[in-house]
C-alpha cells in the first residue's frame, strides 16, 4: 500500500541551527512527492515538492530531494528562523489516482 | 493555484446536533476532498466529493455520518452529523487536479462538540 513515514517530534532549535526532518514512503507506481507547512491556527500550505526521482524542491531556503533508491524526501534547511516554528507535513500522492497520503507531521519550535 | 474559502471557521456545537461546512474555490477544480485533523495528528480522508456523482468514501467514514453535496465545480459542503465529542476535530477541504500537482487547502473549521 502507500505510506509515509515522518520523524517524529516535537523539534526544538535554536535560531540558525540546521534543520533536517526524516521522510520516508512506501508506494506502489511513481509518486509526486511534497512537504506542507501549518502555521498556528492556519490550513496547509505547501512548501515544495518533487514529481520525480532526483528531482529537488526548494522555497524559502527549504530543500528535499527525491531520492527513489532510499524511498526519502527528507526536509532540511540550513540555518532556521523563529518564523519557521511550526508542523510540517510530508504527503505523497500516487500517479495511479488522486489520493494525497499524509505523515503524521513534525513540529518545529524555533528558539531565539 | 487554487483560493479555497472555507465557512464556518469555528464552531462550538451540541451532542446530537449537525453542522454543515462549506467549500468554495475560486475557480472550477473536478476533485475535492474532505479532511479530519484530530488534535495533534494527522490529516485523515474522509472522501472524495466528485461532481455529477456520489462522493467515495475511505474505511470508516460512512454518508450518513458525513453526508457531501457537489452540486457544481466551484462548491462543496460537508456535513458532520448527530455529533458527539469524539468528532470535535479540524475538518479540512482541498482541491487538486492532476496527479503531478499539488493539493490547495481551505483554512479549515475547527469543530468543538460539548
Amino acid at each position: 500500500g502507500n505510506s509515509v513515514t515522518q520523524m517524529e517530534g516535537p523539534v526544538t532549535l535554536s535560531e540558525e541551527a540546521f534543520l533536517t526532518i526524516n521522510c520516508t514512503y512506501t508506494a506502489t507506481g511513481y509518486p509526486s512527492l511534497f512537504w506542507y507547512v501549518q502555521y498556528p491556527g492556519e490550513g496547509l500550505q505547501l512548501l515544495l515538492k518533487a514529481t520525480k526521482a532526483d528531482d529537488k524542491g526548494s522555497n524559502k531556503g527549504f530543500e528535499a530531494t527525491y531520492r527513489k533508491e532510499t524511498t526519502s524526501f527528507h526536509l532540511e534547511k540550513g540555518s532556521v528562523q523563529v518564523s519557521d516554528s511550526a508542523v510540517y507535513f510530508c504527503a505523497l500522492r500516487t500517479n495511479t489516482g488522486n489520493q494525497f497520503y499524509f505523515g503524521t507531521g513534525t513540529s518545529l519550535t524555533v528558539i531565539p | 493555484s487554487a483560493v479555497i474559502s472555507q465557512k464556518p471557521s469555528r464552531d462550538i456545537c451540541q451532542r446530537g446536533t449537525s453542522l454543515t461546512i462549506q467549500c468554495q474555490v475560486d475557480s472550477q477544480v473536478t476533485m475535492m476532498f474532505w479532511y479530519r485533523q484530530q488534535p495533534g495528528q494527522s490529516l485523515t480522508l474522509i472522501a472524495t466529493a466528485n461532481q455529477g456523482s456520489e462522493a467515495t468514501y475511505e474505511s470508516g467514514f460512512v454518508i450518513d455520518k458525513f453526508p457531501i453535496s457537489r452540486p457544481n465545480l466551484t462548491f462543496s459542503t460537508l456535513t458532520v452529523s448527530n455529533m458527539s465529542p469524539e468528532d470535535s476535530s479540524i475538518y479540512l477541504c482541498s482541491v487538486g487536479e492532476t496527479e503531478n500537482t499539488e493539493a490547495f487547502f481551505g483554512q479549515g473549521t475547527r469543530l468543538t462538540v460539548v
